[in-house]
Order: structure tokens, then C-alpha cells, then sequence
């Protein structure tokens, strides 16, 4: 059975930093493409980041660009979040979820997300 | 504000059908056929309940369909439960700039 298992989340100030880490299990991990999506309190989806089962090619949402960083440990089947410099539009619940794509060529395009978590909760507030 | 747009609300009665439209644009919905829709109860992950525009997952009762016209893609429930009342969400491809984009959500109330 595909497990997702989030952490890391807590209480942190605007400007602070934290790392979530997202342990999966049940699946050949190093086979597959990752991403972080995250939802704020009594809003919708986000898609936030996405990195390939290599860890080679990495893509950001324009809001995060620049402050978060998504990478993996495929010998310890973890994926991470660095959450740097952040603002109290930060604040959601962040899913790390499975994504099978489809691939021709060099492009790869994503055909759904069919294995997500429970969630880790991010709270920016000073 | 979402890159794709969805209505905030729908509503059906027991029974009925009901459709929840998704509107982007050349570059993501009406570029690609890598539209999917998901199912999320309050407190709970989402559940893909269709990709590819109009695939279903296995499990997925064949009461939920998909389609695609331009730049508008839609989930049609048919027969509706109460257990379908949840807020569902499309996707799309959005390019490599914005890898996946997501609609706002729709409410749909089951009455």
C-alpha cells in the first residue's frame, strides 16, 4: 500500500524558516516524480513544487520561487520542503502528493496526482 | 487569485446530475488533454476522481465523467449521492513555468 507520511510543521515567525519532510513507503520511490501542494485555512489547492524521481529537474510555483527549495533522498525514501523567508500567506496545510506522468522526449507531463498524504500544518504568525 | 476558474458553488438533488465547469486558457486547459478533477471531504487529502479530461481511476464510480470544449473543461456527477457532497477542484498542465495549475474549488451541496 502507498503511504505518504508529512512532517516539520509548527508555529513559526514571518521571516523564519522550517523544513517539512514527506516519508513514503510502499512504492518504489526513486521511480517516481514528487510535488508539494499546499492549502490555505478555508481556501483551495496550490501546487507549489515539483521535482523528478532523479532530483535533477525541479519546478516552483511563481509564488514561492526563490524562497522554497524541493529536493529528495532517494536511499532514505524522504522528500523535503525548505521553507525559507516566510510570510503569513505561507500559512496552509502542505501535501506532498505522487504524481504519474506521461514522458516524450525531453517533456513530461503530469496525469495525475493518485497518491497524496495527510498533511503537515504550516502556521506563519508572529 | 486561481489560474483556472471554477464557480464557487453547485447544488443537486438526490438522484439528479449535476456539472461543474473549469475555465482557463490556450495555455493550459485548451493546450493539453491533462485536465484532471479531485474530490476533497473537509479535514481529508484529495482523491483524483478523473485525468486525462475524461479517464477515470479504478474505484471510481462511472457516475463522474469528464469532458473538455476550448478552454473549458467540465466534471458532470450523475445520479448524485449524498456521499458526493464535497468541494472538488480541477487541474491542468500548466507549461513548465507553472507545472500544474489548480481551479479555485467548487462546493457542490447534495440537497
Amino acid at each position: 500500500e502507498v503511504q505518504l507520511v508529512e512532517s516539520g510543521g509548527d508555529l513559526v515567525q514571518p521571516g523564519g524558516s522550517l523544513r517539512l519532510s514527506c516519508a513514503a513507503s510502499g512504492f518504489s520511490f526513486n521511480s517516481y516524480a514528487m510535488n508539494w501542494v499546499r492549502q490555505a485555512p478555508g481556501k483551495g489547492l496550490e501546487w507549489v513544487s515539483y521535482i523528478t524521481d532523479s532530483g535533477s529537474i525541479k519546478y516552483y510555483a511563481d509564488s514561492v520561487r526563490g524562497r522554497f527549495t524541493i529536493s529528495r533522498d532517494n536511499a532514505k525514501n524522504l522528500l523535503y520542503l525548505q521553507l525559507n523567508s516566510l510570510r503569513d500567506e505561507d500559512t496552509a496545510v502542505y501535501y506532498c502528493a505522487r504524481v504519474l506522468r506521461y514522458c516524450s522526449g525531453s517533456s513530461c507531463y503530469p496525469l495525475r496526482f493518485d497518491s497524496w498524504g495527510q498533511g503537515t500544518l504550516v502556521t506563519v504568525s508572529s | 487569485q486561481s489560474a483556472l476558474t471554477q464557480s464557487p458553488s453547485a447544488s443537486g438533488s438526490l438522484g439528479q446530475s449535476v456539472t461543474i465547469s473549469c475555465t482557463g486558457t490556450s495555455s493550459d486547459v485548451g493546450g493539453y488533454n491533462y485536465v484532471s478533477w479531485y474530490q476533497q471531504y473537509p479535514g481529508k487529502a484529495p482523491k483524483v476522481m478523473i485525468f486525462e479530461v475524461n479517464k477515470r481511476p479504478s474505484g471510481v464510480p462511472d457516475r463522474f465523467s469528464g469532458s473538455k470544449s476550448g478552454n473549458t473543461a467540465s466534471l458532470t456527477v450523475s445520479g448524485l449521492q449524498a456521499e458526493d457532497e464535497a468541494d472538488y477542484y480541477c487541474s491542468s498542465y500548466g507549461g513548465s513555468n507553472n507545472y500544474v495549475v489548480f481551479g479555485g474549488g467548487t462546493k457542490l451541496t447534495v440537497l
